[in-house]
Formats: C-alpha cells, sequence, structure tokens
C-alpha cells in the first residue's frame, strides 16, 4: 500500500517534444506529490509539487495532472530541452513524513 | 542561501571497516531525513529527525546502521562494519516541516564503495 508505481522506465523524445511521466499509487492518505529531476553524479532537485485538493499545478514549463479518484499523477514537460536530459522521480508521503519515490524514469531529449 | 551539503562525497571502505557520512542541513531546517539509494533505483527512506529527536528510524537496514543529529542540526550517519550491500550512495533532505510545508531538499549525496 505503500508503494508507488512509475513509468516508463525510460523516454526518448525529440527536443520540442512533450514527454509525460505517469505514477500511481494506493494509499488515499498521501496527501503530497512532489517531482524531482536528478543528474548524474548530483542529488535529487524538487522540481514541482502537488496537494491532493487540485487537480493541474503549472510551474514554467513543468505541469502536474493529478487524478484523485483514479489514484495517479503525471509530469508533462512543454516544450523539452535537451538540458531536461535527466532522470526524473515521483514521489509520494503522508504530510510531514516521509518521502515515498517512484522507481524513476531516464529521459533523453534529443536535439 | 546556501543549500544541505554532505561529507564526504565519495567513500571507499574495506569490508569490515566504519564510516561515518555527515549532512549539513539548510539553516532553520527542522527536519532532517536521511535516504539511501541504489544503482539506477529511487531513494528509500532511512531515518528521520525533527530537531534532535530521531522520530523515525524504521528505514535503517540492520543494527549496524546509526544516526545522529544531537544538537537539532548537523547529523552524522554510521556504519559499522560495512558489507558490499551497503554500497550506495546516501542522501540527505532537509525541510522546514509545519503547516503546509512538506518541502524537502536534498544534498548532493555521499557514494559509498564498500570494497
Amino acid at each position: 500500500q505503500q508503494q508507488v508505481k512509475q513509468s516508463p522506465q525510460s523516454l526518448i523524445v525529440q527536443k520540442g517534444g512533450i514527454p509525460i511521466i505517469n505514477c500511481a499509487y494506493e494509499n488515499t492518505a498521501f496527501d503530497y506529490f512532489p517531482w524531482y529531476q536528478q543528474f548524474p553524479g548530483k542529488g535529487p532537485a524538487l522540481l514541482i509539487a502537488i496537494r491532493p485538493d487540485v487537480s493541474e499545478k503549472k510551474e514554467g514549463r513543468f505541469t502536474i495532472s493529478f487524478n484523485k479518484s483514479a489514484k495517479q499523477f503525471s509530469l508533462h514537460i512543454m516544450d523539452s530541452q535537451p538540458g531536461d536530459s535527466a532522470t526524473y522521480f515521483c514521489a509520494a508521503s503522508f504530510p510531514g513524513d516521509k518521502l515515498i519515490f517512484g522507481t524513476g524514469t531516464r529521459l533523453q531529449v534529443f536535439p | 542561501g546556501a543549500g544541505v551539503s554532505q561529507s564526504p562525497r565519495y567513500k571507499v571502505a574495506k569490508r569490515g571497516q566504519d564510516v561515518a557520512l555527515r549532512c549539513d542541513p539548510i539553516s532553520g531546517h527542522v527536519s532532517l531525513f536521511w535516504y539511501q539509494q541504489a544503482l539506477g533505483q529511487g531513494p528509500e527512506f532511512l531515518t528521520y529527525f525533527q530537531n534532535e529527536a530521531q522520530l523515525d528510524k524504521s528505514g535503517l537496514p540492520s543494527d549496524r546502521f546509526f544516526a545522529e543529529r544531537p544538537e537539532g542540526s548537523v547529523s552524522t550517519l554510521k556504519i559499522q562494519r560495512t558489507q558490499q550491500e551497503d554500497s550506495a550512495v546516501y542522501l540527505c533532505a532537509s525541510g522546514l516541516q509545519g503547516g503546509s510545508s512538506y518541502e524537502q531538499y536534498f544534498g548532493p549525496g555521499t557514494r559509498l564503495t564498500v570494497t
């Protein structure tokens, strides 16, 4: 019940494309859903996050779509750039608690 | 301001050695988390402090792992009698906690290799 399932494992798009990464969770008590971006040799960097009381949140080129009834959420990257090539992790947590991460999606954006 | 810092960035230990990994959280951050990240995997929770109190250590894989945060700021993760399966990146994250602030900010990690 504490798992967060993430797909796809890897994704290749051309510059300007819109990669979409999906996550699903089981526990309806989760209250916070962040996305992290991680470059090789670096720690995860907080990208954008959403609470379950909203269905969508945009920050720059990054958008989270949240479907509470389906217990799913996704990350969309608009106008993707080669610099967006990284591994992306979704996560979920109970209020003020530890993060439970998905398995990650390796994104490659080709020029 | 300065982010979360961790030291050393890389550590090579022979099997059976003890290691100590340090985390300096963002100034003023109440909560501090340790995670373990195996190669190609997502981070997995180890332990959590709120100020100096260790509130959750359910993720520590064995009694060889020990963490402390005696003054509610810097934290140390200690691994005794290291084993090859301990090889991983150890990440520290800090956050304000409380109210609606759930954000956790990660340091660069310490890559531990046990030979």
